[in-house]
C-alpha cells in the first residue's frame, strides 16, 4: 500500500537554528499538508499546498515557516529560527480527494532545546 | 469556526470489553466525519468515515454513526482486543477546496489482557 514517508523521525535542534522536515507524499496525490501536535494537545492544521503553491495556512504558520516542493516528489517544511514552543510532532499528509481520506506519514518529532 | 470535542482519556479496558469513545462537533454546513487511529510509533491511519447524516462508517469491528441531530460521531466496538491499544482521533472536514481537517485532541485507549 502506498505510504507517505517522513524524515527524520526525530530531530533535536537548538533554539534559533533552522530545521527542514522532509516528506515524500504519495506520487499521484495532488494535495499536500503539514499538521502538528504539541504533546498532549490536539492535531493542528498548519498549511495546505496544491498546484505548487500554498492554498491555505493557519495563524500558526507565520513568517518563520515555509513549504516547498523542490523536485516534484519531496515536500518540505522549513522553520527558519526555531523556538522552544515549536517542539511538537509534525505530520505530513497527502490526499487525492477528501472522501477517500488523507494518508499521513509517521511524523517527525521535533525537540527544540 | 469548526471544532471537535472528544472524551478525555486515557481509557483503560479489559480484553473483550465494549468500547465507546464520544465525539461531538461544531461545524458549518454538513461536514464529513472521520476517525483516525495512531498505533504506537506510527502515523495517523484512517479508521472509518461517514459523509452524510445517518451514514454508518465501519472497519475492523469499529463503527460510528453520523448523528446530525446530536452533532455526534461516537466510536464503538463490541469486543476490544489488546491490539486495539492506540490513540483515536475524531476529525471533520466541513467544505472548501483545500480539504483541511479539524481534529479532536485524541483519546488514548489501553486494552489489557
Amino acid at each position: 500500500e502506498p505510504e507517505v514517508t517522513q524524515t527524520p523521525s526525530h530531530q533535536v535542534t537548538q533554539m534559533g537554528q533552522e530545521v527542514i522536515l522532509r516528506c515524500v507524499p504519495i506520487s499521484n496525490h495532488l494535495y499536500f499538508y503539514w499538521y502538528r501536535q504539541i504533546l498532549g494537545q490536539k492535531v493542528e492544521f498548519l498549511v495546505s499546498f496544491y498546484n505548487n503553491e500554498i492554498s491555505e495556512k493557519s495563524e500558526i504558520f507565520d513568517d518563520q515557516f515555509s513549504v516547498e516542493r523542490p523536485d516534484g516528489s519531496n515536500f518540505t517544511l522549513k522553520i527558519r529560527s526555531t523556538k522552544l514552543e515549536d517542539s511538537a510532532m509534525y505530520f505530513c499528509a497527502s490526499s487525492g480527494q477528501i472522501n477517500y481520506g488523507y494518508t499521513f506519514g509517521s511524523g517527525t518529532r521535533l525537540t527544540v532545546v | 469556526g469548526d471544532s471537535v470535542t472528544q472524551m478525555e482519556g486515557p481509557v483503560t479496558l479489559s480484553e473483550e470489553a465494549f468500547l465507546t469513545i464520544n465525539c461531538t462537533y461544531t461545524a458549518t454546513g454538513y461536514p464529513s466525519l472521520f476517525w483516525y487511529v495512531q498505533y504506537p510509533g506510527e502515523g495517523l491511519q484512517l479508521l472509518l468515515k461517514a459523509t452524510k447524516a445517518d451514514d454508518k462508517g465501519s472497519n475492523k469491528g469499529f463503527e460510528a454513526t453520523y448523528r446530525k441531530e446530536t452533532t455526534s460521531f461516537h466510536l464503538e466496538k463490541g469486543s476490544v482486543q489488546v491490539s486495539d491499544s492506540a490513540v483515536y482521533f475524531c476529525a471533520l472536514y466541513s467544505g472548501g477546496s483545500n480539504y483541511k481537517l479539524t481534529f479532536g485532541k485524541g483519546t488514548l485507549l489501553t486494552v489489557n489482557p
